[in-house]
């Protein structure tokens, strides 16, 4: 199947400071990327979608402004949170699609301090 | 009422045992039914993707798909320690841009 890579897998960072994660289809064109949120034994959780070259569509309950998305080019992604803070710490997943089947990264570990 | 309504379990079976998952979902919209597989900590793999009705097969695993009951299901033969892991029934509406909905996932053990 296709390949989504992320980096970094993990990344401590503290309160106030932005971090950049980065999602990159290795091995086709997505012109849709996901972004997800997951918290221990729950779900994935739709942050927003983003289409190259235009703007992220969120979700409800998602502020555009601390989640940074760029779509920049057909296989890469980034999500900037802005300004984190300890209740952002989750495990951040990023998803491609390629025609109908969607792949995910392996995702990123973000503990804000 | 969620729209995807799955177990999360944990299901613990024996090694070698036929394993089945399913899911029920209640937006007749949608048409496309995935299952991924999530290891603690890491990104879901995509296992099995199909859009019709019936049974489909890939090795050691079988989606079936019931779209008159609402009804979606993951068997998996011959479970190996290996299979450990959580399994993620996923769906959504035609249309490239739709969204994937998700169910919660199943934990899954398989006992050597």
């Amino acid at each position: 199947g296709a390949v989504v890579s992320q980096h970094p897998s993990r990344v401590i960072c503290k309160s106030g400071t932005s971090v950049k994660i980065e999602c990159r289809s290795l091995d086709f064109q997505a012109t849709t990327m996901f972004w997800y949120r997951q918290f221990p034994k729950q779900s994935l959780m739709l942050m927003a979608t983003s289409n190259e070259g235009s703007k992220a569509t969120y979700e409800q309950g998602v502020e555009k402004d601390k989640f940074l998305i760029n779509h920049a080019s057909l296989t890469l992604s980034t999500l900037t949170v802005t300004s984190a803070h300890p209740e952002d710490s989750s495990f951040y997943i990023c998803s491609a699609r390629e025609d109908t089947e969607q792949y995910f990264g392996p995702g990123t570990r973000l503990t804000v301090t | 009422q969620k729209e995807v309504e799955q177990d999360p379990g944990p299901l613990s079976v024996p090694e070698g045992a036929i394993v089945s998952l399913n899911c029920t979902y209640s937006n007749s919209a949608f048409q496309y039914f995935m299952w991924y597989r999530q290891y603690s900590r890491k990104g879901p793999e995509l296992l099995m993707y199909t859009y019709s009705s019936g049974n489909k097969e890939d090795g050691r695993f079988t989606a079936q798909v019931d779209k008159s009951s609402k009804y979606i299901s993951l068997f998996i033969r011959d479970s190996q320690p290996s299979d450990s892991a959580t399994y993620l029934c996923a769906m959504r509406r035609p249309g490239g841009y739709q969204k994937v909905t998700f169910g919660i996932g199943t934990k899954l053990q398989v006992i050597p």
